[in-house]
């Protein structure tokens, strides 16, 4: 059975803090993405990886950075947390052309 | 970025009707389509993928409308079950595209 696995599945971090939202997957895809989801505005793009190392910008990257080390991983950190950044956070990954396979999501709340 | 667009809904309908839903893509160089199905506070899950010449699953059928940019979902015999929200994902086949997802239309099957 395939795998994306996020992290936390509830989040409650301060105004100021860095944020470490981990994701991992067992496919062996070389594609994976962190969207937000907010009500009214749908899934956003933050960023995405397309190999190891490898990163682009989303449609919002703003106040966010990313790290992908090893092909299971790609985490998403909040240099400085903000209460604009209270959202669910969606992880996925794909192999090109198929199917796109989401963790379970993590919902922060920035206080 | 390319955009895809939904009716955002909500579409309440009785059990037993025929639902449709549309959806429209500006990416005429998009390859890969996919209708998923999201529950509240749950992640994305797919439905079906979407084929050039039409594909059905069960009470599920998915069209491609390469010519006009437009994708379509038909539910029929709805079920309580079917209440969710159906997002509408967009990809291209090349490693640096990333999936495009609509913002979703609701559905609320009723009693």
């Amino acid at each position: 059975d395939v795998k994306v696995t996020q992290s936390s599945r509830y989040l409650v971090k301060r105004t100021g803090e860095k944020v470490f939202l981990e994701c991992v997957q067992d496919m062996d895809h070389e594609n994976m993405f962190w969207y937000r989801q907010d009500p009214g505005l749908g899934l956003r793009l933050i960023y995405f990886s397309y190999d190891v190392k490898m990163k682009e910008k989303g449609d919002i990257p703003e106040g966010y950075s990313v790290s992908r080390e090893k092909k299971e991983r790609f985490s998403l950190i909040l240099e400085s947390a903000s209460t604009n950044q209270t959202s669910m956070y969606l992880c996925a990954s794909l192999e090109q052309g198929a199917e796109a396979f989401f963790g379970q999501g993590t919902r922060l709340t920035v206080v | 970025r390319k955009e895809v667009e939904q009716d955002p809904g909500p579409f309440n309908v009785p059990e037993g009707a025929t639902v449709a839903f549309n959806c429209t893509y500006s990416n005429s160089a998009s390859q890969s389509f996919f209708w998923y199905r999201q529950d509240c506070r749950k992640e994305p899950k797919l439905l079906m993928s979407v084929y050039s010449s039409g594909n059905e699953d069960g009470r599920f059928t998915a069209q491609l409308n390469r010519a006009s940019q437009y994708i379509s979902l038909l539910i029929r015999d709805s079920k309580l079950s079917d209440s969710a929200t159906y997002l509408c994902v967009v990809s291209g086949n090349s490693g640096n595209t990333p999936l495009v997802f609509g913002k979703g239309t609701r559905l609320s099957v009723i009693a």
